[in-house]
């Protein structure tokens, strides 16, 4: 399979843990995204690298949320302490930048369930 | 700040009708506008991406158009069948400014094709 990959699918954990959650974008994409979608809502942007480079990020985006892209490829977002309101669908998507268009494709989510 | 509204929020009909999703936003100053379709618990499937200089776009069954000045499009999807219920999101991204990465999602519209 080719498309957008993440791990772990689905994580229970209980306020105030730490999660963390990968991404792995179709090879060769340089673009990857991060947005949060919560029941009955269109997904809301967190944040997106080029390459290595984090070029962009929502207010969203607190202190306890980081996300990291170390090599260009694969990607991690964290959160610290976690809160019953960052239970979500997290997506991750991927794009390249370059060719005729700009298509976004979006992985199968991780759906995080704070207790 | 963009807007995405979509109309209607839910749509139930029977197999074999013709229907007309629709999409407004509030800047027309775009780069592209995607529609994708999401089952429920599961990640984004790109349908159809129409640039800023395109009118339509057609793929299969569906059919998508835009106009960027009204701030507009619609996805019309011909000969509906069970297999197509699903929600259909759309999204717009910047042609300018500090948000040029990022997607805007509407809510979506929840179809519903009975037999």
């Amino acid at each position: 399979d080719t498309g957008v990959s993440q791990n772990p699918r689905h994580k229970i954990t209980k306020r105030g843990q730490n999660v963390t959650f990968r991404c792995d974008p179709i090879s060769e994409h340089n673009r990857l995204y991060w947005y949060r979608q919560t029941l009955g809502q269109g997904p809301e942007f967190l944040t997106y690298f080029q390459n290595e480079a984090q070029l962009e990020k929502s207010r969203l985006l607190s202190d306890r949320f980081s996300a990291e892209r170390p090599k260009g490829s694969f990607s991690t977002l964290e959160i610290q302490r976690t809160e019953q309101g960052d239970s979500a669908m997290y997506l991750c998507a991927s794009s390249f930048v370059g060719g005729s268009t700009d298509t976004q494709y979006f992985g199968p989510g991780t759906r995080l369930t704070v207790l | 700040k963009q807007e995405v509204t979509q109309i209607p929020a839910a749509l139930s009909v029977p197999e074999g009708e013709n229907l007309v999703l629709n999409c407004s936003f509030t800047d027309s100053a775009i780069y592209n506008l995607q529609w994708f379709r999401q089952d429920p618990g599961k990640g984004l499937t790109s349908l159809l991406l129409i640039q800023s200089s395109q009118r339509e776009q057609t793929s299969g069954r569906l059919n998508a158009s835009l106009d960027k000045s009204s701030g507009r499009s619609t996805l019309y999807i011909a000969a509906s069948q069970p297999g197509d219920s699903a929600t259909y999101l759309c999204a717009v991204r910047a042609a300018r400014g500090s948000t040029l990465g990022r997607l805007y999602f509407g809510r979506g519209t929840q179809l519903t094709v009975w037999p």
